[in-house]
C-alpha cells in the first residue's frame, strides 16, 4: 500500500499522559499536514511541514502539541498532559511538490485518541 | 478570515436520481476549491478540484462541481446517484493570500436509497 499510513490507528489514554502519533507519507510527497477532526465537523488544520521545516501552526496547536519531521519523510505529533477534550481523530495528510495552492492532498486514515 | 458553508447536514436522493451537494465559501484573494469524500473507517479520499479556467469541474466516480464567483458557490453534482454514493462529502477551500491549510467545512452525509 502506497497511501498515508498512520499508526497507532486507536489510541486510549489516562488524563495528564503523554502520547505520540505517526504518519508515514506517500513516499515522493514533500509536503505533510496535521489535521484534527471532531466528531460532526470537518477536519480543522493544525500544522504543515514542507521537507523537514514546520511552515505553518495553527493557532489550535498548543503548547502541549509538537510535531516534527526530523528527515523531511515520517512525522510525529505529541500531545503532553492530555486532556478530555484531546479525544479526537487526528490525520495527516501529504501532497506532492509543485504549486502548493494547487496540490490536493492525500488522507491517512487517521489515529482516534480517547483520553479517559 | 476564510469559511466554507455546507448549509445541509444531510441530503436524500433515490437511486438514478441526480444529487446535489451545496457548498459556499469566503475567502481573501483567490479560491482554490477541493471536494473530498468520507466513508465509514476510511480515511477522506479526493474527488475533484477547481483551481482556475472552465467552472465546471469533472473528478472522480462521475463527480463534478461547477464553481460560481458571484455566487461564491462551488456545488457537488451527479447525474444519477448510486447506493453506493452514500457517504460524507466535504467541501475545502485554501486561499493564495492564507497560506496552503485546508480549510474544510462540516460535512454533508449523503444518503442514497434503492
Amino acid at each position: 500500500d502506497t497511501g498515508v499510513s498512520q499508526n497507532p490507528r486507536h489510541k486510549i489514554t489516562k488524563r495528564g499522559q503523554n502520547v505520540t502519533f505517526r504518519c508515514d507519507p506517500i513516499s515522493e510527497h514533500n509536503r505533510l499536514y496535521w489535521y484534527r477532526q471532531t466528531l460532526g465537523q470537518g477536519p480543522e488544520f493544525l500544522t504543515y511541514f514542507q521537507n523537514e521545516a514546520q511552515l505553518e501552526k495553527s493557532r489550535l496547536l498548543s503548547d502541549r502539541f509538537s510535531a516534527e519531521r526530523p528527515k523531511g519523510s515520517f512525522s510525529t505529533l505529541e500531545i503532553q498532559r492530555t486532556e478530555q477534550g484531546d479525544s479526537a481523530m487526528y490525520l495527516c495528510a501529504s501532497s506532492s511538490p509543485g504549486r502548493a495552492l494547487n496540490t490536493e492532498a492525500f488522507f491517512g486514515q487517521g489515529t482516534r485518541l480517547t483520553v479517559v | 478570515a476564510q469559511s466554507v458553508a455546507q448549509p445541509e447536514d444531510q441530503v436524500n436522493v433515490a437511486e438514478g436520481n441526480p444529487l446535489t451537494v451545496k457548498c459556499t465559501y469566503s475567502v481573501s484573494g483567490n479560491p482554490y476549491l477541493f471536494w473530498y469524500v468520507q466513508y465509514p473507517n476510511r480515511g477522506l479520499q479526493f474527488l475533484l478540484k477547481y483551481i482556475t479556467g472552465d467552472n465546471l469541474v469533472k473528478g472522480s466516480y462521475g463527480f463534478e462541481a461547477e464553481f460560481n464567483k458571484s455566487q461564491t458557490s462551488f456545488h457537488l453534482k451527479k447525474p444519477s446517484a448510486l447506493v453506493s454514493d452514500s457517504a460524507l462529502y466535504f467541501c475545502a477551500v485554501r486561499s493564495n493570500q492564507a497560506g496552503t491549510a485546508l480549510i474544510f467545512g462540516k460535512g454533508t452525509t449523503l444518503s442514497v436509497s434503492s
